[in-house]
């Protein structure tokens, strides 16, 4: 079985101030990690994926997130945040093999102010 | 290139009613996955259609159900609604041999 645990339900944050979004999960198994964001009345877009390799990821929008074997976290970073940043950000994880069904967090809001 | 559509958009319904989701997935996707997103319970997943079978299903009740179709877009069928079924239910699509799946924007179920 797996779980996902993303620590803060909400992240308030000035404009261009830097932000981490935490996840830690529990698996028997390897994973892959992603972290999918969420407009308000969307659907989840990816925002990036560990599936091996290279531990830390980037995204085109200025996001990285570090797989953390020992941890067994995934956190995610911005060093800059933009009032469009404002979402709602999940974290999931897929075995390598079988279903691959997605087991998600529970969300973490990012509020970024003006 | 086309991703992931979901229709409709928003379903009221009415306890004990049916309702009736579709989905249409990416060009060369034969795998689609539906998961609920209730309030106060998250992103759940619900089914798994493979080339045209179910291949797994989350924990939830025989009244969830669903098919894949030869084109692989996917319908997943709630029977006897229940006012707890008011979610946003999404479908997400994946090439077979890859890991990444696709989001639809969603179909948002409303039980009366």
């Amino acid at each position: 079985a797996q779980s996902v645990t993303q620590l803060d339900s909400q992240v308030p944050v000035f404009e261009e101030a830097p932000v981490e979004l935490r996840c830690n999960y529990s698996s028997s198994v390897s994973v892959y990690l992603f972290w999918y964001v969420q407009y308000p009345n969307q659907g989840l877009q990816l925002l990036l994926k560990y599936l091996s390799g290279s531990t830390l990821v980037e995204s085109i929008n200025g996001f990285e997130a570090e797989f953390n074997k020992s941890q067994t976290s995934f956190h995610l970073r911005k060093p800059s945040v933009h009032i469009s940043d404002t979402a709602e950000y999940f974290c999931a994880v897929s075995g390598l093999t079988g279903r691959r069904a997605l087991t998600f967090g529970s969300g973490t809001r990012l509020q970024v102010q003006p | 290139e086309a991703g992931v559509t979901q229709s409709p958009t928003h379903l009221i319904k009415t306890r004990g009613q049916q309702a009736t989701l579709r989905c249409s997935p990416i060009s060369g996707h034969t795998s689609v996955y539906w998961y609920q997103q209730a309030l106060g319970l998250g992103l759940q997943f619900l089914l798994w259609y493979d080339e045209g079978e179910e291949r797994n299903r989350g924990n939830f009740p025989p009244r969830f159900s669903g098919r894949q179709f030869p084109n692989y877009s996917s319908e997943l069928n709630v029977n006897a609604l229940e006012l707890e079924d008011s979610a946003l239910y999404l479908c997400a699509s994946r090439v077979r041999s890859q890991e990444t799946q696709y989001f639809g924007p969603g179909t948002r179920l409303l039980v009366l």
